[in-house]
């Protein structure tokens, strides 16, 4: 079964706990994107990376943190720093062929107690 | 400063009326848009693109340099339909070269029997 999945569907946090937000892709592409998208601000853009090892912030990487050390997978890790993580999290990515058009997963809902 | 814009948050029309969500862009570079689409309980996915001048599910958008605009537009709107839609538009890094999108706030299409 092909697609981009992120685990887990609902995460709780404490205040000042670090945590890590799954997303694993079987499509063989190359890019792979972290969006936050909260009501009525559509979606942000945290974190992207083009290829394995590399990576640059987007518009609101402060308080993230993110790896990519396998082709497959891009997890996020939203720290004590970021003061407002209780949001909706979406993953994307896209092959070098049609860069163009991105594919999302399902979404986390991090909601910090 | 690179910004997608959707002015309306709700929109609702009775089925078979026409239907138009605005987007406006504000880029200075060459844009490239997109229109995606959030169906209840579905993922976000690709609706269509401004460079393939296509029709899908009869949605079509025409980018107007001039207006900056790209609007979506479909002449008779049926309840499935009923959505929320993010206008999006491409733009290049000038300190990367690494392609990212950026969404607008979106707007959530309400199609009234």
């Amino acid at each position: 079964d092909g697609g981009i999945t992120q685990s887990p569907k609902y995460l709780f946090r404490k205040e000042g706990q670090n945590v890590t937000l799954s997303c694993e892709q079987n499509l063989n592409h190359d890019a792979m994107y972290w969006y936050r998208q909260d009501p009525g601000q559509g979606l942000r853009l945290i974190y992207y990376s083009q290829i394995v090892n590399d990576f640059q912030k987007g518009d609101i990487a402060e308080g993230y943190s993110v790896s990519r050390e396998k082709k497959e997978s891009f997890p996020l890790t939203v720290t004590s720093a970021q003061k407002n993580p209780t949001a909706f999290y979406l993953c994307a990515s896209t092959s070098q062929v049609r860069v163009d058009e991105q594919f999302f997963g399902p979404g986390t809902r991090l909601t910090v107690l | 400063a690179q910004r997608v814009t959707q002015p309306e948050k709700l929109l609702s029309v009775f089925k078979g009326a026409p239907v138009e969500l605005k987007c406006n862009y504000s880029y200075s570079g060459s844009p490239e848009l997109f229109w995606y689409v959030q169906y209840s309980r579905q993922r976000l996915q690709l609706l269509l693109r401004h460079i393939s001048r296509e029709s899908i599910k009869g949605f079509t958008a025409d980018l107007n340099k001039g207006e900056t605009s790209f609007h979506l537009k479909k002449p008779f709107a049926q309840e499935e339909d009923s959505a929320m839609y993010y206008c999006a538009l491409r733009v290049g890094s000038a300190k990367t070269s690494y392609d990212k999108v950026i969404f607008g706030p979106g707007t959530s299409l309400s199609v009234i029997p």
